[in-house]
């Protein structure tokens, strides 16, 4: 039981180019999130899904897409980065309806943009 | 939306000593508040959480409370020992649309030997 993993863990983009982050869990979980922390902050909402098929829009969407096409995966798009997105970005799930609405995150994805 | 305020930014306390962090939210819908240890260069984990129908909660040397009418909630950890120090997140958010965490700026407690 792996709980949640991201992929990659460490990225250098440079301005404009592209990627995805891909998150997995293994826990069934329903919910899925993509936060950011920037260096001294708390995290931030990015996007985050509330069934396969389904997304919505966080706190901080701009820049970013993303899409849940398996239960199990969430996967985050950087369609033209900039260096203000710059951060760690981690990925968090939860199940709905349970006793526990605890959060379980990933080990984050350190990604810099030069 | 929701805005949760977390303070202090800092806080050295001594081996042994109490420490308490505190934190407001905006949103009195709010009804899940979530407590997170993060230490450096690793993912958040729940240390204790609270719903709004709770006004205190206790895990051995970690308690919570929760103020509705004040918008406020506390973390309260006792006899603090050096493996207490990390940065440490409040969050609130409402369970049954999404449950989206709202995080507070955190707080770094050092605990000196």
């Amino acid at each position: 039981n792996a709980g949640v993993t991201q992929t990659p863990k460490f990225r250098v983009l440079k301005t404009g180019q592209s990627m995805t982050l891909l998150c997995a869990q293994d826990m069934n979980h329903e919910y899925m999130y993509w936060y950011r922390q920037d260096p001294g902050m708390g995290l931030r909402l990015i996007h985050y899904s509330v069934g396969e098929g389904t997304t919505a829009k966080g706190e901080v969407p701009d820049g970013y897409n993303v899409s849940r096409l398996k239960k199990q995966n969430f996967l985050l798009g950087l369609e033209s980065a900039a260096p203000s997105q710059t951060s760690v970005y981690f990925c968090a799930s939860t199940n709905y309806g349970q006793r526990s609405y605890e959060q379980y995150f990933g080990p984050g994805t350190r990604l810099t943009v030069t | 939306g929701e805005n949760v305020e977390q303070h202090p930014s800092t806080l050295s306390v001594q081996e042994g000593d109490s420490a308490v962090i505190k934190c407001t939210y905006s949103d009195s819908a709010s009804n899940y508040f979530p407590w997170y240890k993060q230490e450096l260069g690793k993912r958040p984990q729940l240390i204790i959480d609270i719903r709004s129908n709770v006004g205190e909660k206790k895990d051995q040397r970690i308690a919570v409370t929760l103020n509705k009418t004040a918008k406020h909630f506390s973390l309260h950890i006792t006899e603090t020992q050096p493996e207490d120090s990390a940065v440490y997140f409040c969050a609130a958010s409402l369970m049954d649309a999404g449950n989206m965490l709202t995080f507070g700026g955190g707080t770094r407690l050092m605990v000196k030997p």
